[in-house]
């Protein structure tokens, strides 16, 4: 079975820093989306960003983008110039593309944000 | 409006009690599927289904039951409460993911608050 590793329980930043938030996964498959999903103090699920894993180039949205190493099997997520608003917990996803997978998710980062 | 509905937001009850949980959606996806959120856990499948007539067990389906009563609803059922059903539930659609720009992600609910004393 596919298992995601975030072995980062909490993590903090200062306002406008920067922070990496860790990622590893378990696969023997070369086809496969990975996500990251932010869950703010409102509890909703927020699609931050994606990866195929097919795309060599790493995602980039605004100040999200990610450092994906596919022989390495890592997915980190890099949040520059943090702000109050980045605060929450951050789920790092796995899905095989193909056929009826699910996604499978890690057990959370906690982000602070020090103001 | 939210794409994705749960109710009830935040329910307090008592074991033994028989919970119900719904969800409806308007994003017009097949794919449904019920999470459950526990500190230090994650997110853990409960149930899934892929269309109405398409009804899988996740990871930890023991305890819950769910009915897929049209494209739009998916609920989930506590027979019988006991404490440690005490969690935030997550119900989240998706496309199929051979669907033009999908990529399978997940589009969730806001979560309903469970608290079984």
């Amino acid at each position: 079975a596919q298992t995601v590793t975030q072995s980062q329980p909490e993590m903090s930043v200062q306002e406008a820093e920067t922070v990496t938030l860790s990622c590893t996964y378990d696969t023997s498959e070369s086809d496969y989306y990975l996500f990251w999903y932010k869950q703010p103090p409102s509890r909703q699920m927020i699609l931050v960003i994606r990866q195929e894993a097919y795309k060599q180039q790493n995602a980039t949205e605004n100040r999200f983008s990610v450092n994906f190493q596919k022989a390495a099997k890592s997915f980190s997520l890099k949040i520059s110039d943090s702000q109050l608003g980045d605060a929450a917990m951050y789920f790092c996803a796995y899905r095989i593309n193909f056929g009826n997978e699910k996604l499978t998710f890690g057990t959370g980062t906690r982000l602070t944000i020090i103001p | 409006d939210a794409d994705v509905t749960q109710t009830p937001r935040n329910r307090i009850t008592k074991t033994g009690k028989r919970i119900m949980l719904e969800c409806s959606q308007t994003k017009g996806h097949d794919r449904m599927y019920w999470y459950r959120q526990d500190p230090g856990l994650g997110l853990r499948l409960i149930y899934y289904s892929f269309d109405v007539k398409d009804i899988n067990k996740g990871e930890i389906s023991d305890g819950y039951s769910v009915s897929r009563q049209a494209q739009a609803k998916f609920s989930l059922s506590l027979e019988s409460a006991i404490p440690n059903q005490t969690a935030l539930y997550f119900c989240a659609t998706s496309q199929h993911p051979s669907s033009e720009g999908s990529s399978g992600e997940l589009f969730f609910g806001e979560g309903s608050r469970l608290t079984v004393l």
